[in-house]
């Protein structure tokens, strides 16, 4: 059946460095990949999006790149800071109205 | 910024009893849905609904799950008989457009079963 795996589940860096959380979608027919950042007892926040006839989405420190041959969408962030820590979680649709989670990264940020 | 209003935050319950989960999309959304999410876990889709019916369902959403919108601005989960195993923080989301489209979520309704 449909899955979307991610990796890793937790991360940590230091603050400014960069951080990169991979996903990797099952079908084929997926044509729209979310990130949602959840912060504790909050709800999920869209921060970016792509579609499957882009390869390249970036807005400001937060990049997502997509790669349809091999099923694999990645988010990047740059100058990582306090607030990047959170839950972030990936998705894919395939046009239906169903979304298909991750299983989610912790990321934390150390100052 | 228009956003999606769930009440009540935290509801627990009898096992055995039903609940109703209540939700105001945002106002000229017209899909809506509700995700589930147990502790520490991903969050899972439910069910989509559409036109005054429901578009796609998961596994999950059995016939102990049914939804409604009882009126232009509420869209309700209920639960019939609640098991120890539904509890869990329950989202409702919409969408303007539909599939394939951004989803916007509430804060949840947090459901605890004893």
């Amino acid at each position: 059946g449909e899955n979307v795996e991610q990796h890793p589940s937790t991360l940590s860096v230091q603050e400014g460095d960069s951080a990169v959380i991979k996903c990797t979608y099952s079908d084929s027919a997926s044509n729209y990949f979310p990130w949602y950042k959840q912060e504790l007892g909050k709800r999920p926040q869209l921060i970016i999006d792509i579609r499957s006839n882009v390869g390249e989405k970036k807005d400001q420190r937060i990049a997502v790149t997509l790669n349809k041959t091999a099923k694999h969408f990645s988010l990047h962030i740059t100058e990582t800071q306090p607030e990047d820590s959170a839950v972030y979680f990936c998705a894919a649709s395939t046009g239906t109205y169903k979304y298909i989670f991750g299983t989610g990264t912790r990321l934390k940020v150390l100052a | 910024e228009p956003e999606v209003t769930q009440t009540p935050s935290h509801q627990v319950t009898q096992m055995g009893q039903e609940v109703i989960l209540r939700c105001v999309p945002i106002s000229n959304h017209l899909y809506f849905y509700w995700y589930r999410q147990i502790l520490g876990q991903k969050v899972e889709f439910l069910v989509s609904f559409y036109n005054n019916e429901i578009s796609e369902k998961s596994e999950i959403f059995d016939d102990q799950f049914s939804v409604e919108r009882p009126d232009g601005s509420n869209f309700t989960l209920k639960i019939r008989s609640t098991k120890l195993e539904d509890s869990a923080m329950y989202f409702c989301a919409s969408s303007g457009q539909g599939a394939g489209e951004k989803l916007f979520f509430g804060s949840g309704t947090q459901l605890s079963v004893l």
